[in-house]
């Protein structure tokens, strides 16, 4: 069964500093690879999408990439920002039914 | 832009209510799906459609029941409310085509069972 797993939980970071999300999953037979934004109470915010045959996406200040043969996928933000405060939630698509399954996230703060 | 709308943010029933979430897409997507987000356990599954008429279950099923009458709307339905069902739920929707394209999600719908 697949698994996906977000590590760290928690990270914070003062203003403007680089940092790396990390997200590893099991098995490798996936469609793509989803990193979305939740801010507290509210919904979720689809950021990167990067399909099975990519190894990277880029969106502004965000740069995710995909490394299937290792099970691993990092979210990169540069210069982050106070308003980058929130917790980031890494789904993968795969299964016969191309369902979505979620890491727990890691909650960033970032400090001014 | 893709538009997913869920019928209210907060909702407060009591035990052994049937309780309503509808979710409203305007993408004209096919498939659509209900998640229930708690903490420690993160977004599970608990139904989804592929068209209209047609469901399937999810991770979490149990207590649970949907409808899909029309194409934009998905409706998850509390048969009867109990406390372990208060949670966020999320609705979410996506063009066919299986696991190739990315789900849009709708704000939530905080409910309480008391």
């Amino acid at each position: 069964k697949q698994e996906v797993t977000q590590i760290p939980a928690a990270l914070s970071v003062p203003e403007g500093e680089n940092l790396v999300l990390n997200c590893s999953f099991t098995d490798s037979a996936i469609y793509n690879l989803q990193w979305f934004r939740q801010d507290p109470g509210k919904g979720l915010t689809s950021l990167l999408l990067i399909q099975s045959s990519q190894r990277e996406q880029t969106s502004g200040r965000l740069n995710a990439s995909l490394d299937k043969s290792s099970g691993r996928s990092t979210l990169y933000i540069a210069a982050s920002q106070p308003g980058d405060s929130a917790t980031y939630l890494c789904a993968l698509t795969g299964g016969s039914q191309g369902n979505l399954i979620f890491g727990k996230g890691t909650k960033l703060s970032v400090k001014p | 832009d893709v538009k997913v709308t869920q019928s209210s943010r907060y909702l407060v029933k009591r035990t052994g209510e049937k309780v309503f979430l509808e979710c409203v897409q305007d993408m004209d997507h096919e498939n659509m799906f209900w998640y229930r987000q708690d903490p420690g356990l993160g977004l599970r599954l608990i139904y989804f459609s592929y068209d209209v008429k047609m469901k399937e279950k999810g991770d979490i099923p149990e207590g649970y029941s949907v409808s899909r009458e029309k194409k934009e709307r998905f409706s998850l339905i509390l048969e009867s409310a109990s406390t372990n069902q208060t949670s966020m739920y999320l609705c979410a929707s996506r063009t066919q085509g299986g696991g190739f394209y990315e789900q849009y999600f709708g704000p939530g719908t905080r409910l309480t069972v008391t």
